[in-house]
């Protein structure tokens, strides 16, 4: 069954540090998400990509963050200088059109 | 905007028992998607069950199946036969209207119910 893949599993990262979080979405999926939950609060949507460029992104995807598709199967998301805050789990998912699919996740601590 | 709800946020049951999980949410969009997923503790977020809102028939995979009353933006979770493998947090979610054109269909989820099934 086709899944979603997300490296790494866990990321430990100095404050101001960039970090990039990778996915492997479903192949034939068109649309490409990434979603944050900090440990025990609800799952937040930060931003979506459709047609090689993004099509929304939430107020908690400031210049900080940034996404690519580069080469038609990874899909990245980019924070160019960590905070503390930005601690979180990062889910990426894919949907052909409404069911998104997740992948496993990646926790990212920053300390 | 649209909001979703969830009024418990733990819940236990013991197994092979039935227990039921609510959900109410806001939209003004008369068409839309709603959907449960289920968070174990390996915090991965596997889809359960969705809900098609123009259809009147609820939504039935296996133990699990939907309560779905649109007049009263409720939408609730069976599970039957409770197992210990269901232990794992549970967040509604919805989303817009299928092929109604835009760009994307992002998910807007509720704080979650966590469900303990005891033995």
């Amino acid at each position: 069954e086709p899944e979603v893949t997300q490296t790494p599993s866990h990321q430990v990262t100095q404050m101001g540090q960039e970090v990039i979080l990778r996915c492997v979405p479903i192949s034939n999926h068109l649309y490409f998400y990434w979603y944050r939950q900090i440990l025990g609060q609800k799952v937040e949507f930060l931003v979506s990509f459709y047609n090689n460029e993004i099509s929304e992104k939430s107020e908690i995807f400031d210049d900080q963050f940034s996404v690519e598709r580069p080469d038609g199967s990874n899909f990245t998301l980019k924070i160019r200088s960590t905070k503390l805050e930005d601690s979180a789990m990062y889910f990426c998912a894919s949907s052909l059109v409404g069911d998104a699919f997740f992948g496993q996740g990646t926790r990212l601590t920053v300390v | 905007a649209q909001t979703v709800t969830q009024s418990q946020p733990e819940m236990s049951v013991q197994e092979a028992e039935t227990v039921t999980l609510s959900c109410t949410y806001d939209t003004s969009e008369s068409n839309y998607y709603l959907f449960w997923y289920k968070q174990p503790p390996s915090r991965q977020m596997i889809l359960v069950i969705r809900q098609e809102a123009y259809k009147q028939q609820n939504a039935t995979e296996n133990r699990f199946s939907v309560n779905f009353q649109k007049a009263a933006k409720s939408f609730s979770l069976k599970i039957s036969d409770s197992q210990l493998g269901d232990t794992a947090m549970y967040f509604c979610a919805f989303t817009r209207p299928l092929y109604s054109g835009g760009s994307n269909y992002k998910l807007t989820f509720g704080k979650g119910t966590l469900l303990t099934v005891n033995p």
